[in-house]
């Protein structure tokens, strides 16, 4: 079946350096992206949409310099948390639908553990 | 806007016990609902989704879920789990007009005891 995956699972930088997380759809194209941040025993917050081809779409409070997020293909986002500071540590999560609306399965990748030090 | 409330931050229970989740939900505007699991360092699955028709909505691994529009509420349960069941369980919802833009709830962990 269909699959998002990310990558790298876990990483662990530098405060003050940037990361990249990326976000592939597998076997299906992805026009629209969720970006989303769980911090340990939280729930998801949604930080952006992202949406191939333009650009991304924040939710209320989230940095869009500091979360860069581009939508380069219909099966690849990638998230850039610039300037790491540790209270960016944290499970990000993206997730993406085979299609329009919620009839269609909405998939999420297997989340990528972000530890700045 | 939308928002979604899980009454119990942690449910314990025993093995082979039944359980309930509780969920309730606010919205302006019509919401799909669904319940997902995550199990320990792992990213989120789907257990079960409500959509439209039969209120009561069958997933898996056993566990069902009814939506009750009256009262705004998409309680899960099962009537009997298994130490594997022990996961933290969030209830959702998202709007007909972003359909994959998900709200979700603060979670319920679930620790089942043998």
């Amino acid at each position: 079946g269909a699959v998002v995956s990310q990558h790298p699972s876990r990483v662990i930088c530098k405060s003050g350096t940037s990361v990249k997380i990326e976000c592939r759809s597998l076997d299906f194209q992805a026009t629209t992206m969720f970006w989303y941040r769980q911090f340990p025993k939280q729930s998801l917050m949604l930080m952006a949409t992202s949406n191939e081809g333009s650009k991304a779409t924040y939710e209320q409070g989230v940095e869009k310099d500091k979360f860069l997020i581009n939508h380069a293909s219909l099966t690849l986002s990638t998230l850039t948390v610039t300037s790491a500071h540790p209270e960016d540590s944290s499970f990000y999560i993206c997730s993406a639908s085979d299609g329009q609306g919620a009839r269609n399965t909405i998939y999420f990748g297997e989340g990528s553990w972000l530890t700045v030090v | 806007a939308q928002s979604v409330t899980q009454l119990d931050s942690q449910v314990p229970v025993f093995e082979e016990a039944p359980v309930e989740l509780r969920c309730n939900y606010s919205s302006s505007v019509s919401v799909y609902l669904f319940w997902y699991v995550q199990y320990p360092n792992q990213g989120l699955q789907l257990l079960l989704k409500y959509l439209s028709g039969s209120t009561l909505v069958k997933g898996i691994n056993g566990f069902e879920a009814e939506f009750n529009k009256s009262q705004t509420s998409f309680h899960l349960r099962k009537p009997s789990v298994h130490i594997s069941d022990t996961a933290e369980y969030f209830c959702a919802v998202t709007p007909y007009s972003s359909a994959s833009k998900i709200i979700f709830g603060s979670g319920t962990r679930l620790s089942i005891r043998p």
